[in-house]
């Protein structure tokens, strides 16, 4: 499989604990993208990094939040203490450097804060 | 800010019909409009537009783009029950490619 992976597909966790998301880019896109996705909304810029430098952060970005792309080839996405808010799709999306024919996405990790 | 709308949210049609859908958008140095549609899982990339005017086709789907009046329309001829789901317009600004999305169209086609 030669698209954008992330693992788990599916995470259901306990207000409070902390959770990491991984996604895994296309390997010669040198630009990483993360989006959050709620109920009836289309999904939210919220980081990018083009190689291993984070170059961008939304405001939605919290201080509990935190990404990583050590390397410039996987990404990690850590929410501390979750919320119920925290609650969404978190997608992950890739796309070489010189832009290209859209975006491709990774299948998502969808989070259920309880 | 950047901004999407898009129009109808929602929409209920018939096998065979045709459907227009609308996204009008306000973009700081526009680089691109793209159109995805979204089952139930991760968006698919449908059609990236850059310059006015050109049709971009594929099969039964069609979008063009209208920088002057800052709007594309997503056109589905003949449509299909497999044609439901939720459609995406999205705007790309000039320099990070980052993504500025609409709410979406659900659409959904009935036998």
């Amino acid at each position: 499989d030669t698209g954008v992976s992330q693992d788990p597909r599916h995470k259901i966790t306990k207000r409070g604990q902390n959770v990491t998301f991984r996604c895994d880019p296309i390997s010669e896109h040198n630009r990483l993208y993360w989006y959050r996705q709620t109920l009836g909304q289309g999904p939210e810029f919220l980081t990018y990094f083009q190689n291993e430098a984070q170059l961008e952060k939304s405001r939605l970005l919290s201080d509990r939040f935190s990404a990583e792309r050590p390397k410039g080839s996987f990404s990690t996405l850590e929410i501390q203490r979750t919320e119920q808010g925290d609650s969404a799709m978190y997608l992950c999306a890739s796309i070489p450097w010189q832009g290209g024919d859209g975006y491709t996405f990774g299948s998502g990790t969808r989070l259920t804060v309880v | 800010e950047d901004k999407v709308v898009q129009s109808p949210l929602s929409l209920v049609v018939h096998e065979g019909d045709t459907v227009t859908l609308n996204c009008s958008y306000e973009v700081t140095n526009f680089r691109s409009l793209l159109w995805y549609k979204q089952e139930k899982k991760a968006p698919t990339f449908l059609f990236m537009l850059t310059s006015s005017g050109i049709e971009k086709k594929s099969g039964r789907l069609s979008s063009i783009l209208d920088k002057k009046e800052l709007f594309s329309i997503l056109n589905i001829t003949a449509t299909q029950t497999g044609d439901s789901a939720i459609y995406l317009c999205a705007v790309a600004g000039a320099g990070s490619y980052q993504l500025t999305f609409g709410k979406g169209t659900k659409l959904s086609v009935i036998p």
